[in-house]
C-alpha cells in the first residue's frame, strides 16, 4: 500500500523558519494537503492542493512541491506553532488517501 | 456556524458491530464529499473511508475494506459508518470531516468534528 514519509521531529527557535518534508512516489501526480494538530484537538487544514492556504490561516504557512517531495514551510515560527503536522495525499490512481506518519514541531 | 458532531462510539466486544453517526450543520451538506478519519491512542491519523456528495463514489482504506460501510442521508444531513467484525486494531477516536471544495472528491478536509471514541475490548 502507498505510504507518505515525514521526519518524526523538527526543532526550530522562535522567529526562524521551519521546513517539514513529506515524500511519496505519487506526489508528482496527486495534490498534497497539510494539517496541524495540537494535543486534545481535532486537526486543522493548513495547506491544500500543495500550496493553497485556507482562509484564516496565517501567511507564514506556505506549501511547495517538487517531484516526489512536498514541503510545509513556516516562516517566523511562533511558540503557538508547536504541534504535530501531517501531510496527506492519494495513491497514484486516486483510489484512496493516506496520511504521513506526522512530524512533531518543537519550538525551542 | 459550520459544525460536525459525531456520536455512536463506545465500548464493544471483539467481533461485534457498531454504527457511528455524524450530524452536519451550518453548510449545504449535499454539496460536499465527506470522510471518516481515525486516530488510535497516541498514534497518527489514518484515513478510513470517504463518500462523494451524491454517494456515487465511495472509497475505503484496505484496513477496513469489507468490514466497514460508509453512507450518507442528505435529507437528514448525516454521515454514517457501519462497522462490523470489530477488532482491537479498530480502537480509536473517529472523526468525520468535510471536503474543502464543493462536489469534488479529492481529500482536503477543512472542517472536522471533535470525534467519537471507539474501544474494542472484551
Amino acid at each position: 500500500s502507498y505510504e507518505l514519509t515525514q521526519p518524526p521531529s523538527v526543532s526550530v527557535s522562535p522567529g526562524q523558519t521551519a521546513r517539514i518534508t513529506c515524500s511519496g512516489d505519487a506526489l508528482p501526480k496527486q495534490y498534497a494537503h497539510w494539517y496541524q494538530q495540537k494535543p486534545g484537538q481535532a486537526p486543522v487544514l493548513m495547506i491544500y492542493k500543495d500550496s493553497e492556504r485556507p482562509s484564516g490561516i496565517p501567511e507564514r504557512f506556505s506549501g511547495s512541491s517538487s517531484g516526489t517531495i512536498v514541503t510545509l514551510t513556516i516562516s517566523g515560527v511562533q511558540a503557538e506553532d508547536e504541534a504535530d503536522y501531517y501531510c496527506q495525499s492519494a495513491d497514484s490512481s486516486g483510489s484512496y488517501w493516506v496520511f504521513g506518519g506526522g512530524t512533531k514541531l518543537t519550538v525551542l | 456556524e459550520v459544525q460536525l458532531v459525531e456520536s455512536g462510539g463506545g465500548l464493544v466486544q471483539p467481533g461485534r458491530s457498531l454504527r457511528l453517526s455524524c450530524a452536519a450543520s451550518g453548510f449545504t451538506f449535499d454539496d460536499y464529499a465527506m470522510h471518516w478519519v481515525r486516530q488510535a491512542p497516541g498514534k497518527g491519523l489514518e484515513w478510513v473511508s470517504g463518500i462523494s456528495w451524491n454517494s456515487g463514489s465511495i472509497a475505503y482504506a484496505d484496513s477496513v475494506k469489507g468490514r466497514f460501510t460508509i453512507s450518507r442521508d442528505n435529507a437528514k444531513n448525516c454521515l454514517y459508518l457501519e462497522m462490523n467484525s470489530l477488532g482491537a486494531e479498530d480502537t480509536a477516536l473517529y472523526y468525520c470531516a468535510k471536503e474543502v471544495t464543493v462536489t469534488v472528491f479529492d481529500g482536503a478536509f477543512d472542517i472536522w468534528g471533535q470525534g467519537t471514541t471507539l474501544t474494542v475490548s472484551s
